[in-house]
């Protein structure tokens, strides 16, 4: 099984700052099947980023993502009141499927 | 449109089996074009995928397909109180560049 540690835990930030979340893998991730997802309560988690820098539809273009191999990070350039959340990143080349532990952006 | 709907008690006893389903619409769990499973949400460890129609992962998980009500269903044995959370039902398109997912239903393990 892959494990995925994410860094930090939490990260306190304020509207307008930039903000990178880093993801770091046990093991290469096959064909970087490295996914982003944003999660409120009482929400279905959001698909931010597929193929560890590919924008999902109808994602603004201040998230972006960017790594390969075993290192990834998710950067929002300017974050807006509505980006406060946790932050997961999960891989989808190996089975079975994992998750980070997450980033809360506060 | 694609719709993913959990179904299935919300409590569950202790040692006894969890058991929900998951009911899509507007394709087909046949049509191979998405990776079916299950994924939960608690408080203290986050998102974890549970497992899909094509790997079911721990022994205790088993994920079966209804084909005809276009239905696939989780098994979990043995429940103790570290399985309470919310359970989501998604379909991950092959490349992974869309998902879907159901509502999340929360179930709780308490006697």
């Amino acid at each position: 099984e892959i494990v995925l540690t994410q860094s930090p835990d939490t990260l306190s930030s304020s509207p307008g700052e930039r903000a990178s979340l880093f993801c770091r893998a046990s093991h290469i991730v096959d064909s970087n099947y490295l996914a982003w997802y944003q999660h409120k309560p009482g929400q279905a988690p959001r698909l931010l980023i597929h193929g560890a820098s590919s924008r999902a539809t109808g994602i603004p273009d201040r998230f972006s993502g960017s790594g390969s191999g075993t290192d990834f990070t998710l950067t929002i350039s300017r974050l807006e009141p509505e980006d406060f959340a946790v932050y997961y990143c999960q891989q989808y080349g190996t089975s079975p499927r994992t998750f980070g532990q997450g980033t809360k952006v506060e | 449109q694609v719709q993913l709907q959990e179904s299935g008690p919300g409590l569950v006893k202790p040692s006894e089996t969890l058991s929900l389903t998951c009911t899509v619409s507007g394709v087909s769990i046949n049509s191979h074009s998405y990776y079916w499973g299950w994924i939960r949400h608690s408080p203290a460890k986050g998102l974890e995928w549970i497992g899909s129609i094509y790997y079911s992962g721990t022994s205790r998980v088993t994920i079966s397909v209804d084909a005809s009500k276009n239905q696939f269903s989780l098994s979990l044995s043995s429940v103790t109180a570290a399985d309470t959370a919310v359970y989501y039902c998604a379909g991950v398109a092959g490349h992974g560049d869309h998902d879907y997912w159901g509502q999340g239903t929360l179930v709780t393990v308490s006697s």
